[in-house]
């Protein structure tokens, strides 16, 4: 049974980083990607980025260029993503997933991230 | 970016009935395109990838066609575990982007 299990729940203050984990059960990513993408409270789903494990190249949404890093630990088979200067918003539960043929076919069971001074 | 719109935003059915709903490319995005289903508080689900194939496990009324543009979600015979909200999402640029989603309530 593959699961990505994400790192718990996160409160900031404005101008804060947070970087949320997302671990594999196995090395699902291998030859694939892991997916971000986010949703605000009552609002749709938002592609954040895109890294490949094959090569790890990394494309980010144009919105969240320089103030999003994707990367991944393979012996730990987890991934994470870092948001920096963090607005409020930017509060939003944020998911990671297998990205595979331009779809994503695992998710993780979310993360909230709240920002609030 | 390329823009996705779903349409209708909402759709109100019963079980039983045939549901299509459609989503327009703001340019052609060949055969890249997905559908998901949503629940609330739960992970997205992928239903179709690459426009009309069904992701393993998921229900034989879920179908998915179209190319370029142009492509519909089919869900034949309505169960009550269908209500939910429905995404499509592109990959065929370098930055992916969602439909605004279509809410499929009971009528």
């Amino acid at each position: 049974q593959v699961q990505l299990v994400q790192s718990g729940a996160e409160v900031k203050k404005p101008g804060a980083s947070v970087k949320v984990s997302c671990k594999a059960s196995s090395n699902i990513f291998m030859s694939y990607g892991v997916a971000w993408v986010r949703q605000a409270p009552e609002q749709g789903l938002e592609w954040m980025g895109w890294l490949s494990d094959y090569n790890g190249k990394t494309n980010y949404a144009q919105k969240f260029q320089g103030r999003v890093t994707m990367t991944t630990d393979k012996s730990t088979n987890t991934a994470y993503m870092e948001v920096r200067s963090l607005k409020s918003d930017d509060t939003a539960v944020y998911y990671c997933g297998r990205g595979r043929v331009g779809a994503i076919d695992y998710w993780g069971q979310g993360t909230l991230v709240a920002v609030s001074s | 970016d390329i823009q996705m719109t779903q349409s209708p935003s909402t759709l109100s059915a019963s079980v039983g009935d045939r549901v299509t709903i459609t989503c327009r490319a703001s340019q052609s995005v060949g055969m890249f395109l997905a559908w998901y289903q949503q629940k609330p508080g739960k992970a997205p689900k992928l239903l179709i990838f690459q426009a009309s194939n069904l992701e393993s496990g998921v229900p034989s009324r879920f179908s998915g066609s179209g190319s370029g543009t142009e492509f519909t979600l089919t869900i034949n015979s309505l169960q009550p575990d269908d209500f939910a909200t429905y995404y499509c999402q592109q990959s065929n640029s370098y930055s992916w982007t969602f439909g605004q989603g279509t809410k499929v309530e009971i009528k």
